[in-house]
Protein backbone atom coordinates (compact mmCIF):
# COMPACT_ATOMS: atom_id res chain seq x y z
CA UNK A 1 0.00 0.00 0.00
CA UNK A 2 0.91 3.51 -0.43
CA UNK A 3 1.52 5.48 2.54
CA UNK A 4 2.00 8.59 3.81
CA UNK A 5 2.58 9.15 7.74
CA UNK A 6 3.12 12.72 9.30
CA UNK A 7 4.52 12.95 12.63
CA UNK A 8 6.13 15.98 14.68
CA UNK A 9 2.94 18.24 15.16
CA UNK A 10 1.94 19.91 18.41
CA UNK A 11 1.23 22.96 20.43
CA UNK A 12 3.90 25.49 20.25
CA UNK A 13 4.25 29.08 21.55
CA UNK A 14 4.32 32.14 18.66
CA UNK A 15 7.87 32.25 17.70
CA UNK A 16 8.58 29.27 18.57
CA UNK A 17 10.03 25.98 16.56
CA UNK A 18 8.72 22.57 15.11
CA UNK A 19 9.78 20.10 12.78
CA UNK A 20 7.36 17.89 11.03
CA UNK A 21 8.35 14.58 9.55
CA UNK A 22 6.51 12.55 6.47
CA UNK A 23 7.41 8.77 6.29
CA UNK A 24 6.43 7.26 3.31
CA UNK A 25 6.16 3.97 1.98
CA UNK A 26 4.92 1.60 -0.42
CA UNK A 27 6.46 3.27 -3.30
CA UNK A 28 9.83 4.42 -4.87
CA UNK A 29 10.24 7.33 -2.70
CA UNK A 30 13.28 9.19 -4.63
CA UNK A 31 11.41 9.12 -8.34
CA UNK A 32 8.64 11.15 -6.74
CA UNK A 33 8.91 15.17 -5.82
CA UNK A 34 6.56 15.98 -2.39
CA UNK A 35 4.59 18.67 -1.18
CA UNK A 36 3.22 20.14 2.16
CA UNK A 37 0.27 21.69 2.08
CA UNK A 38 -1.75 22.92 4.80
CA UNK A 39 -5.50 23.61 5.87
CA UNK A 40 -6.18 26.31 8.90
CA UNK A 41 -9.16 25.45 11.07
CA UNK A 42 -12.52 25.64 9.08
CA UNK A 43 -10.48 26.92 6.05
CA UNK A 44 -9.48 26.06 2.80
CA UNK A 45 -6.05 23.79 1.13
CA UNK A 46 -3.00 26.38 1.03
CA UNK A 47 0.27 24.98 -0.84
CA UNK A 48 2.88 25.65 1.51
CA UNK A 49 5.88 24.16 0.10
CA UNK A 50 7.57 21.79 -2.37
CA UNK A 51 10.84 19.99 -2.97
CA UNK A 52 12.06 17.93 -6.00
CA UNK A 53 12.75 14.22 -6.31
CA UNK A 54 16.27 14.79 -5.87
CA UNK A 55 16.00 17.91 -3.35
CA UNK A 56 17.62 19.74 -6.25
CA UNK A 57 14.86 22.37 -6.08
CA UNK A 58 12.67 23.63 -3.43
CA UNK A 59 9.75 26.29 -3.88
CA UNK A 60 7.80 28.02 -1.25
CA UNK A 61 4.34 30.13 -0.66
CA UNK A 62 4.30 33.75 -0.01
CA UNK A 63 2.92 33.31 3.60
CA UNK A 64 5.91 31.00 4.90
CA UNK A 65 9.44 32.23 2.80
CA UNK A 66 12.17 32.52 4.95
CA UNK A 67 10.62 30.40 8.16
CA UNK A 68 9.93 27.24 7.25
CA UNK A 69 12.22 25.19 5.19
CA UNK A 70 11.95 21.79 3.31
CA UNK A 71 13.99 18.85 3.06
CA UNK A 72 14.34 15.51 2.37
CA UNK A 73 16.28 11.96 2.66
CA UNK A 74 15.93 9.55 -0.04
CA UNK A 75 17.80 7.15 2.04
CA UNK A 76 15.26 7.37 4.97
CA UNK A 77 12.25 7.81 2.53
CA UNK A 78 11.40 11.08 4.22
CA UNK A 79 10.22 14.47 3.97
CA UNK A 80 10.68 16.83 6.63
CA UNK A 81 9.42 20.58 7.18
CA UNK A 82 11.40 22.99 9.53
CA UNK A 83 9.12 25.53 11.13
CA UNK A 84 10.45 28.50 12.65
CA UNK A 85 9.12 31.68 14.11
CA UNK A 86 5.87 30.52 14.08
CA UNK A 87 2.88 33.01 14.15
CA UNK A 88 -1.00 31.75 15.46
CA UNK A 89 -1.51 32.05 11.46
CA UNK A 90 0.23 29.02 10.92
CA UNK A 91 -2.02 26.99 13.28
CA UNK A 92 -3.58 23.87 10.47
CA UNK A 93 -3.47 20.58 10.01
CA UNK A 94 -0.51 20.15 7.66
CA UNK A 95 -0.32 17.43 5.12
CA UNK A 96 2.06 15.96 3.21
CA UNK A 97 1.18 15.09 -0.51
CA UNK A 98 3.20 13.28 -3.49
CA UNK A 99 3.02 15.04 -6.41
CA UNK A 100 2.20 12.86 -9.59
CA UNK A 101 4.41 12.06 -12.43
CA UNK A 102 4.51 12.50 -16.02
CA UNK A 103 5.60 11.13 -18.76
CA UNK A 104 8.25 9.45 -16.65
CA UNK A 105 9.98 12.30 -14.67
CA UNK A 106 8.40 14.24 -11.79
CA UNK A 107 8.01 18.11 -12.51
CA UNK A 108 6.84 20.31 -9.52
CA UNK A 109 4.48 22.21 -10.65
CA UNK A 110 1.42 18.57 -10.61
CA UNK A 111 -1.61 17.84 -8.16
CA UNK A 112 -0.91 15.61 -5.63
CA UNK A 113 -1.60 11.87 -5.90
CA UNK A 114 -1.33 10.46 -2.80
CA UNK A 115 -2.32 12.48 0.74
CA UNK A 116 -1.42 11.69 4.04
CA UNK A 117 -2.99 12.02 7.23
CA UNK A 118 -1.93 15.20 8.62
CA UNK A 119 -0.28 16.22 11.77
CA UNK A 120 -1.71 19.13 13.99
CA UNK A 121 0.10 22.58 14.90
CA UNK A 122 -1.26 24.93 17.05
CA UNK A 123 0.48 27.97 17.63
CA UNK A 124 -0.86 29.58 21.05
CA UNK A 125 0.57 31.43 23.74
CA UNK B 1 -0.66 33.55 -8.75
CA UNK B 2 -3.91 32.34 -10.15
CA UNK B 3 -6.97 32.47 -8.20
CA UNK B 4 -9.38 30.05 -8.12
CA UNK B 5 -12.89 30.57 -7.50
CA UNK B 6 -15.65 27.79 -6.72
CA UNK B 7 -19.02 27.91 -6.74
CA UNK B 8 -21.25 27.90 -4.89
CA UNK B 9 -19.99 27.65 -1.39
CA UNK B 10 -22.62 24.92 -0.58
CA UNK B 11 -24.88 23.18 -2.73
CA UNK B 12 -28.27 20.86 -1.02
CA UNK B 13 -29.08 17.79 -3.32
CA UNK B 14 -31.24 15.42 -3.06
CA UNK B 15 -30.10 11.42 -3.00
CA UNK B 16 -30.58 10.07 -6.62
CA UNK B 17 -29.68 13.85 -8.31
CA UNK B 18 -27.28 15.50 -10.20
CA UNK B 19 -25.09 17.69 -8.16
CA UNK B 20 -23.07 20.68 -10.73
CA UNK B 21 -19.97 22.42 -8.88
CA UNK B 22 -17.96 25.45 -10.45
CA UNK B 23 -14.38 26.93 -10.85
CA UNK B 24 -13.57 29.77 -12.45
CA UNK B 25 -9.69 30.56 -12.81
CA UNK B 26 -8.44 34.53 -13.07
CA UNK B 27 -6.45 33.37 -16.49
CA UNK B 28 -6.67 30.25 -18.58
CA UNK B 29 -4.97 26.86 -16.88
CA UNK B 30 -5.21 24.93 -20.16
CA UNK B 31 -6.21 21.51 -19.02
CA UNK B 32 -3.98 21.45 -15.83
CA UNK B 33 -7.00 21.21 -13.45
CA UNK B 34 -7.38 18.69 -10.75
CA UNK B 35 -10.29 17.87 -8.40
CA UNK B 36 -10.31 16.65 -4.61
CA UNK B 37 -12.92 15.43 -2.44
CA UNK B 38 -12.39 15.58 1.52
CA UNK B 39 -14.67 14.39 3.88
CA UNK B 40 -15.18 15.19 7.43
CA UNK B 41 -12.35 14.81 9.43
CA UNK B 42 -10.40 13.31 6.75
CA UNK B 43 -7.22 14.53 4.17
CA UNK B 44 -8.09 15.25 1.02
CA UNK B 45 -8.11 12.71 -1.47
CA UNK B 46 -7.83 13.14 -5.80
CA UNK B 47 -10.77 12.53 -7.27
CA UNK B 48 -10.26 13.95 -11.19
CA UNK B 49 -7.03 15.45 -12.81
CA UNK B 50 -6.54 16.98 -16.31
CA UNK B 51 -9.49 17.76 -16.22
CA UNK B 52 -11.63 14.91 -16.94
CA UNK B 53 -9.62 11.97 -15.73
CA UNK B 54 -10.61 9.94 -13.24
CA UNK B 55 -7.97 8.95 -10.56
CA UNK B 56 -7.49 5.36 -9.53
CA UNK B 57 -10.62 3.73 -7.97
CA UNK B 58 -13.38 7.04 -7.91
CA UNK B 59 -16.90 5.70 -9.24
CA UNK B 60 -17.89 6.71 -12.88
CA UNK B 61 -20.57 9.03 -11.59
CA UNK B 62 -17.94 11.63 -10.61
CA UNK B 63 -16.70 13.18 -14.33
CA UNK B 64 -15.22 16.98 -15.12
CA UNK B 65 -15.10 18.85 -18.17
CA UNK B 66 -14.20 22.54 -19.30
CA UNK B 67 -11.17 24.41 -19.95
CA UNK B 68 -9.32 27.68 -20.10
CA UNK B 69 -10.52 29.45 -16.98
CA UNK B 70 -14.08 27.62 -16.66
CA UNK B 71 -13.92 23.71 -15.21
CA UNK B 72 -16.90 21.71 -13.63
CA UNK B 73 -17.53 18.62 -11.32
CA UNK B 74 -20.61 16.56 -12.00
CA UNK B 75 -21.20 14.20 -9.76
CA UNK B 76 -24.14 12.43 -11.65
CA UNK B 77 -26.03 10.75 -8.75
CA UNK B 78 -25.75 11.89 -5.64
CA UNK B 79 -24.75 9.11 -2.99
CA UNK B 80 -24.89 9.86 0.90
CA UNK B 81 -20.85 8.84 1.05
CA UNK B 82 -20.52 11.59 -1.50
CA UNK B 83 -20.81 14.54 1.60
CA UNK B 84 -17.85 16.23 1.48
CA UNK B 85 -15.92 19.51 1.13
CA UNK B 86 -15.04 19.16 -2.72
CA UNK B 87 -11.70 21.39 -4.36
CA UNK B 88 -10.37 22.56 -7.73
CA UNK B 89 -6.92 22.86 -7.74
CA UNK B 90 -4.65 24.02 -10.63
CA UNK B 91 -1.31 23.35 -11.25
CA UNK B 92 -0.49 24.87 -14.99
CA UNK B 93 0.92 28.17 -13.95
CA UNK B 94 2.89 27.61 -10.65
CA UNK B 95 4.45 28.50 -8.08
CA UNK B 96 2.16 28.05 -6.39
CA UNK B 97 -0.22 26.38 -7.58
CA UNK B 98 -3.46 27.16 -6.03
CA UNK B 99 -6.63 26.03 -4.38
CA UNK B 100 -10.45 27.03 -4.85
CA UNK B 101 -12.06 28.30 -2.21
CA UNK B 102 -14.22 24.54 -1.69
CA UNK B 103 -17.58 23.47 -2.34
CA UNK B 104 -19.67 21.89 0.66
CA UNK B 105 -22.12 19.32 -0.65
CA UNK B 106 -24.53 17.91 1.72
CA UNK B 107 -28.00 15.91 1.20
CA UNK B 108 -31.42 17.91 0.93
Amino acid sequence: DVQLLESGGGLVQPGGSLRLSCAASGFTFSDYAMAWVRQAPGKGLEWVSVISSSSGATHYGDTVKGRLTISRDNTRNKVDLQMNGLRAEDTAVYYCARLSRVYGIAPLGRYMDVWGKGATVIVSS
Amino acid sequence: EVVMTQSPATLSVSPGERATLSCRASQSVSISLAWYQQKPGQAPRLLIYDVSTRATGIPARFSGSGSGTEFTLTISSLQSEDVAVYYCQQYNNWPPVTFGGGTKVEIK
